[in-house]
């Protein structure tokens, strides 16, 4: 059974359009919760962690949330320079320091 | 003044070939990770090392074995390649206390 499980597999969108990606999650005890942007051919670039349930960050567009069972990536007005796949992440509490990670969204935002 | 960088950044070689491939951090964090990402974008801890001790080993076939010379370098050495390592490999590293885990630009293994 995945530990972590992200929706939709792929999303497009248009330029403007707001829409909400979702990280759904089943760990004993989480420690936390990570999102994390790829572009292709590139590495995942760090966005943002999340460490208990009704915590929220934001940076530019994007805004994360979190709940005990899961987490929404919501991206407002996004713009096309936003298209990249988006990977959510878990670490486990009273585990090593890895990270689970989900299969991602991949994410185009049309002009 | 790349944070996380890997070498190289393309490799092609045939089955039962051995290679390596490199990572070095100049972030001065203390634990730096081995994931593979297959052809589907899963990306997966394959190794840990912090400050060059081995602290997670995933099930990962004998034929992979990584190395830490110090703190800052962090390979991996790959025997007799098979069709099924084709991936990209991500090299990774985090501070002390976290677990914010930042991305070296990766390396494609093709096996032929």
């Amino acid at each position: 059974e995945d530990q972590v499980t992200q929706s939709p597999e792929a999303l497009r969108l248009q330029e403007g359009e707001s829409s909400s990606l979702n990280c759904s999650y089943t760990v004993s005890g989480l420690r936390g919760l990570f999102w994390y942007r790829q572009d292709p051919g590139k590495g995942p670039e760090f966005l943002f962690t999340l460490y208990s349930a009704g915590e929220e960050k934001e940076k530019e567009r994007l805004k994360a949330t979190l709940t005990k069972k899961e987490s929404f990536l919501h991206i407002t007005a996004p713009k096309p320079e936003d298209s990249a796949t988006y990977l959510c992440a878990v670490a486990e509490q009273g585990g090593s320091e890895k990270l689970v990670f989900g299969k991602g969204t991949k994410l185009t935002v049309n002009p | 003044d790349t944070a996380v960088s890997q070498t190289p950044k393309y490799l092609v070689t045939q089955m039962g070939n051995d290679k390596s491939i490199k990572c070095e951090q100049n972030l001065g964090h203390d634990t730096m990770y081995w994931y593979k990402q297959d052809s589907k974008k899963f990306l997966k801890i394959m190794f840990s090392y912090n400050n060059k001790e081995l602290i997670i080993n995933e099930t990962v076939p004998n034929r992979f074995s990584p190395k830490s010379p110090d703190k800052a370098h962090l390979n991996l050495h790959i025997n007799s390649l098979e069709l099924g390592d084709s991936a990209v490999y991500f090299c990774a590293s985090t501070p002390r206390g976290s677990y914010e885990q930042y991305f070296g630009p990766g390396t494609r293994l093709t096996v032929t």
